[in-house]
């Protein structure tokens, strides 16, 4: 267990809609990422937060948006969603000093 | 930028045998972190081990050890003793000094123990 919890695991939905994920940090990160693992693109760095800032952007698009609350967790919302936005997301959260990256088990997202 | 390139798609091994996974990569940063993941079938993302550019000993951790040769950019997972929970999609991956730990995966190996 990372210590890091993402919410759904699971998320089926159509397209054109709007979604929601949800991520908690382990205790202490205050940085959080989004990454997307899709089987064309592979894994793709989305988005940082620190602190409730956004930090750095990567490959996202203009349809997906995120957030960090004073809590520390980090929403990331998909609208007008595609078949090709389909994809495992991942969260994942870093303590200050340390080179390494914990992994939330990740929200499996389905667009049909 | 910076680039990750895993060659072996598939790898298949025996049980308590070593195995190398491939990883090379590329950037003009003299400053950069070189990272393994290791994802099983269940889908999470498991940290194995870290390498930064400026380490002057390979990194080890168990029974994982990382082979980095700068002047080659390689940076090759060794495996050693095999075990058949070891069967899983491996991904290579770096960050550049900067970037903080947005990471630039490679394409990833899936590695198949037999028993």
């Amino acid at each position: 267990d990372s210590g890091v919890t993402q919410t759904p695991k699971h998320l089926i939905t159509a397209t054109g809609q709007r979604v929601t994920l949800r991520c908690s940090p382990r205790s202490g990160d205050l940085s959080v990422y989004w990454y997307q693992q899709s089987l064309d693109q592979g894994l793709q760095f989305l988005i940082q937060y620190y602190n409730g800032e956004e930090r750095a952007k990567g490959n996202i698009l203009e349809r997906f948006s995120a957030q960090q609350f004073p809590d520390l967790h980090s929403e990331l919302n998909l609208s007008s969603l595609e078949l090709g936005d389909s994809a495992l997301y991942f969260c994942a959260s870093s303590p200050p000093g340390l080179e390494k990256l914990f992994f939330g088990s990740g929200t499996q997202l389905s667009v049909l | 930028a910076q680039k990750i390139t895993q060659t072996q798609p598939g790898m298949f091994v025996q049980e308590k045998e070593a195995v190398t996974l491939d990883c090379t990569y590329d950037t003009s940063d003299p400053s950069y972190g070189l990272f393994w993941y290791k994802q099983p079938s269940s889908g999470e993302m498991i940290f194995l081990i870290y390498q930064g550019s400026y380490d002057q000993q390979n990194a080890t951790e168990g029974r994982y050890s990382l082979n980095f040769q700068k002047a080659r950019k390689s940076a090759n997972l060794v495996i050693s003793a095999s075990q058949l929970g070891d069967s899983a999609m491996y991904f290579c991956a770096m960050t550049l000094s900067g970037s903080a730990r947005q990471l630039t995966f490679g394409s990833g190996t899936q590695l198949t123990v037999l028993p």
